[in-house]
């Protein structure tokens, strides 16, 4: 089967902690493609990165960094001294090739961070 | 920057009406897709296509049809509508080849079927 999965509904931070939201996934391929997306609450799904299952190494952006670790099908996104501008809801999604391309998103974790 | 825009932001239909969704794109993308978005239950893909005329079947394609005539524009229609179909549907493009690059995103209309 082919599922993504993210446990965590909702997470609520005071600002300047930090946060890491959980994925995981489940694939037999072997080549796939890894996302993940922010939803602010204008609507728009914005883009924020792509790991293919070639590359595992670890990716920093700023107060964002991603860990992907194959033995556990695990992408997990941390944000550093989270800031109120980080409140939305964050998707997790990967690309099934033998599929057509298909996106497969998690139902989404939803970060408040408060003041 | 890409830019995905879609005909309304909200909407409100009654049951049994016919129901157009418009998506534009401005990128040249090749693939186009629409998803509906409900609450614990994540995106789900509706239908997608990879080219003009082309079109297939997503998740959860039931109650739905598609047209795209223009590269540019894909269309989402309820053929009538009800209101289990009451959620927000948001669109997106994507180079080829799928699945390599993300896909951007539009704003989505949130439609209310009474």
């Amino acid at each position: 089967a082919q599922k993504v999965t993210q446990a965590q509904t909702e997470i609520s931070v005071v600002e300047k902690e930090d946060v890491t939201l959980d994925c995981v996934y489940e694939t037999r391929d072997t080549t796939y493609y890894l996302f993940w997306y922010k939803q602010p609450p204008s609507g728009e799904l914005v883009f924020l990165i792509r790991r293919n299952s070639f590359d595992e190494q670890n990716e920093i952006s700023g107060r964002y960094s991603w860990n992907f670790q194959k033995s556990t099908s695990s992408f997990n996104f941390t944000i550093t001294a989270s800031q109120v501008v980080d409140s939305a809801v964050y998707f997790c999604a990967l690309v099934l090739y033998n599929q057509g391309g298909k996106l497969i998103f998690g139902q989404g974790t939803e970060l408040s961070v408060k003041p | 920057d890409v830019k995905v825009t879609q005909s309304s932001r909200y909407l409100v239909k009654r049951t049994g009406e016919k129901v157009f969704l418009e998506c534009v794109q401005d990128m040249d993308h090749e693939n186009m897709f629409w998803y509906r978005q409900d609450p614990g239950l994540g995106l789900r893909l509706i239908y997608f296509s990879y080219d003009v005329k082309m079109k297939e079947k997503g998740d959860i394609p039931e109650g739905y049809s598609v047209s795209r005539e223009k590269k540019e524009r894909f269309s989402l229609i309820l053929e009538s509508a009800s209101t289990n179909q009451t959620s927000m549907y948001l669109c997106a493009s994507s180079p080829r080849p799928v699945g390599t690059y993300e896909q951007y995103f539009g704003p989505g209309t949130r439609l209310t079927v009474t």
